[in-house]
């Protein structure tokens, strides 16, 4: 089982749709949870960052950490066609084995049609 | 601002041949590490180093050798490729605890191996 699950898609929505992003994960010492945000031919970028449980908002972006469902989520209200890319999470600890490194999930492609 | 520098973007090997792929960082960061991305794997750690002089193996290491010789350097090499190998190449890099930052990644190197 791979320390982080998260379904590749493809997702297609129209402009203007609320985007739901999903990754469970098993390792209950992930305390840094990530999403990042990939374009085509690009290097990943971050573009949330939460620790431990809870919910975080910068602007159409919303990150949600639910450590007891093991389970976090990252919404994009009124998605536009420049959110079209690959979104990845990624976890890590801060202890233990893990310490150093950061886990990703396979990343989920979306496109935004006009 | 470079950021993160990775030399060469395209490379075709033959099976067998050696390579060396370069990876630089203006930063000052302490924190690099390699990842490689194939469809439907997601991004897939190679190795890692906190500091100059210290590295560690990640998720796949074998085939790779990378060494730590100056802060801003962090050069992988493929000792004898293979088409398994063939693959894009992610250098990234974080300012000290990666697990606490944000990782800044290069725009890859895409390597097919024949």
């Amino acid at each position: 089982q791979k320390e982080v699950e998260q379904d590749p898609g493809p997702l297609s929505v129209p402009e203007g749709a609320i985007v739901s992003l999903n990754c469970t994960y098993s390792n209950s010492a992930f305390q840094y949870f990530m999403w990042y945000r990939q374009y085509s031919r690009k290097g990943p970028e971050l573009l949330m960052y939460t620790y431990s449980s809870g919910n975080k908002e910068d602007g159409r972006f919303t990150a949600q950490v639910d450590k007891s469902s093991k389970y976090i989520s990252l919404f994009i209200r009124d998605s536009q066609p420049s959110d079209s890319a690959t979104y990845l999470c990624a976890m890590s600890a801060n202890r233990g084995s893990t310490l150093g490194r950061l886990y990703f999930g396979r990343g989920t492609q979306l496109t935004v049609w006009p | 601002n470079a950021g993160v520098t990775q030399t060469p973007k395209f490379q075709v090997l033959k099976t067998g041949q050696s390579m060396t792929l370069q990876c630089a960082q203006d930063m000052n960061h302490e924190y690099m590490s390699w990842y490689r991305q194939d469809p439907g794997m997601g991004l897939r750690l190679i190795h890692y180093s906190v500091g100059a002089g210290i590295t560690d193996q990640g998720e796949v290491p074998n085939g790779y050798n990378v060494s730590r010789s100056t802060t801003e350097d962090f050069p992988l090499r493929l000792l004898s490729a293979a088409p398994s190998q063939t693959s894009v190449y992610f250098c990234a890099s974080s300012l000290d605890r990666v697990e606490a930052g944000e990782l800044f990644f290069g725009e890859g190197s895409r390597l097919t191996v024949l």
